[in-house]
């Protein structure tokens, strides 16, 4: 059983540039979750998908958008990047299950110049 | 969701329990206690989930007490790979109009030592 990847593992953007996030879920998972974790804090929620929709978001701005695609794997894009997106963006995956344990990838550290 | 307090920090020796406490006391009825760690650089790793009766798995225990307001993760033999920061989160089970994401606090961060 493959786990959840992401792609890239680091990438260094500078203020005001765009970037696009990878995630491919782990098999047999519809659903998709996006969180952000800059330094020292634990991650926060930006959104998630299921069956190709936004399924719910958390305190992010909309130049944070994502999609899902048939095969359940997910974009994160960011536009118009600020310092302040400098963090660790984490994908996780999980069933549509009422328990609904969240399994996550390794992460993309993004360094906003 | 619930709030959670942890501990900001905890050590254990190797091959000792390591017992990591939290407070959840406005949890509600619906709402389960789930764990995760994050070993440093790494995604967070689901540990286990209860709740209101104790659970085993592979990796860890969990005691919930009787009320739900307070419950511990016991890592039976921990061993210097156990070093991470564990979260404790109260979330409501998934449902339509729920997406059951997950509010990750500070955590704790458990040192284990040889």
């Amino acid at each position: 059983e493959t786990g959840v990847t992401q792609s890239p593992t680091h990438l260094i953007k500078t203020r005001g540039q765009q970037v696009t996030l990878r995630c491919s879920s782990q098999s047999g998972h519809n659903t998709v979750s996006w969180y952000q974790q800059a330094l020292g804090q634990g991650p926060q929620f930006i959104f998630q998908y299921y069956r190709e929709e936004e399924n719910g978001r958390g305190n992010f701005p909309p130049r944070f958008s994502g999609l899902q695609f048939p095969n359940y794997s997910s974009e994160l894009n960011v536009n118009a990047l600020e310092l302040d997106d400098s963090a660790l963006y984490l994908c996780a995956s999980s069933s549509k299950s009422p328990y609904n344990e969240q399994f996550f990838g390794p992460g993309t550290r993004l360094t906003v110049l | 969701d619930a709030k959670t307090t942890q501990p900001t920090s905890m050590d254990c020796a190797e091959g000792r329990a390591a017992n990591l406490p939290c407070n959840h006391s406005t949890i509600s009825g619906n709402e389960y206690v789930y764990w995760y760690r994050q070993i440093h650089s790494q995604g967070p790793q689901y540990i286990i989930h209860g709740l209101k009766n104790n659970e085993t798995n592979e990796m860890a225990s969990l005691i919930i007490t009787e009320d739900r307001k307070s419950s511990t993760l016991i890592l039976p033999h921990a061993t210097l790979r156990d070093t991470a920061v564990y979260y404790c989160i109260v979330r409501a089970a998934r449902s339509s109009g729920n997406t059951g994401k997950l509010i990750f606090g500070q955590g704790t961060t458990l040192q284990v030592k040889p």
